[in-house]
């Protein structure tokens, strides 16, 4: 099993639309969890951290859940210059990243 | 505040040709510094990473080396590129249980 997984996608949506991003990860250990985004060609940017308690960042809510090892992301009103790729991070030693899911917001 | 800078941006090697990127982090003192590769539609691969001067931790057996000669310095070299080195090579740095922040990466194309 990969250490962290996520939606394969691509997800293709119109704008406005609220789209989700799921996460898993294995290793129990894991202290820290991040978002980041990268678009192409580009390095990764970190969107946001999540936190336990979940968190918000304008249209961002991010989600944890420890005890099924779970993380999202939940982007509502899609803009299109939300099209990019959406990392989900988990730092146990070290950061580990997932593959990535693919998101494009069409007009 | 804290800034991260990585060249070149781009570089066509033959193979068989010695490879040096480098990295330099400034704002900040003693960070955790790494060197992640990225192939074509790819995810991240952890290369190197560095928790001081002259530490060094390599995650994958490989074709490549890594120096730390200072504290916010970070090199990346190969004494000889194959094809498979190929790829978009990222350095990042963090620090203590913070987020990872990314230089803007280095293209290397061997052909």
């Amino acid at each position: 099993r990969k250490e962290v997984e996520q939606d394969p996608g691509p997800f293709n949506v119109p704008e406005g639309a609220t789209v989700a991003f799921n996460c898993t990860y294995s290793n129990s250990a894991s202290q820290s969890f991040f978002w980041y985004r990268q678009d192409c060609r580009k390095e990764p940017k970190l969107l946001m951290s999540v936190y336990s308690s979940g968190n918000e960042d304008g249209r961002f809510t991010a989600q944890l859940n420890r005890a099924s090892q779970y993380i999202s992301l939940l982007i509502r009103d899609s803009k299109l210059s939300d099209s990019a790729t959406y990392l989900c991070v988990v730092k146990v030693q070290n950061f580990v990243f997932g593959p990535g899911t693919r998101l494009s917001v069409l007009p | 505040s804290q800034t991260i800078h990585q060249w070149p941006a781009t570089l066509v090697q033959p193979v068989g040709s010695p490879l040096s990127l480098e990295c330099t982090v400034e704002g900040t003192s003693n960070p955790n510094l790494y060197w992640y590769r990225q192939a074509a539609g790819r995810g991240l691969q952890l290369l190197f990473y560095s928790v001081g001067i002259g530490q060094i931790s390599s995650e994958v057996p490989q074709n490549l080396s890594a120096s730390r000669p200072q504290d916010r310095q970070f090199i990346l070299s190969s004494k000889k590129l194959l094809l498979s080195d190929s790829g978009f090579y990222l350095c990042a740095w963090s620090v203590g249980s913070g987020e990872l922040f990314f230089g803007e990466g280095s293209r290397l194309t061997v052909l």
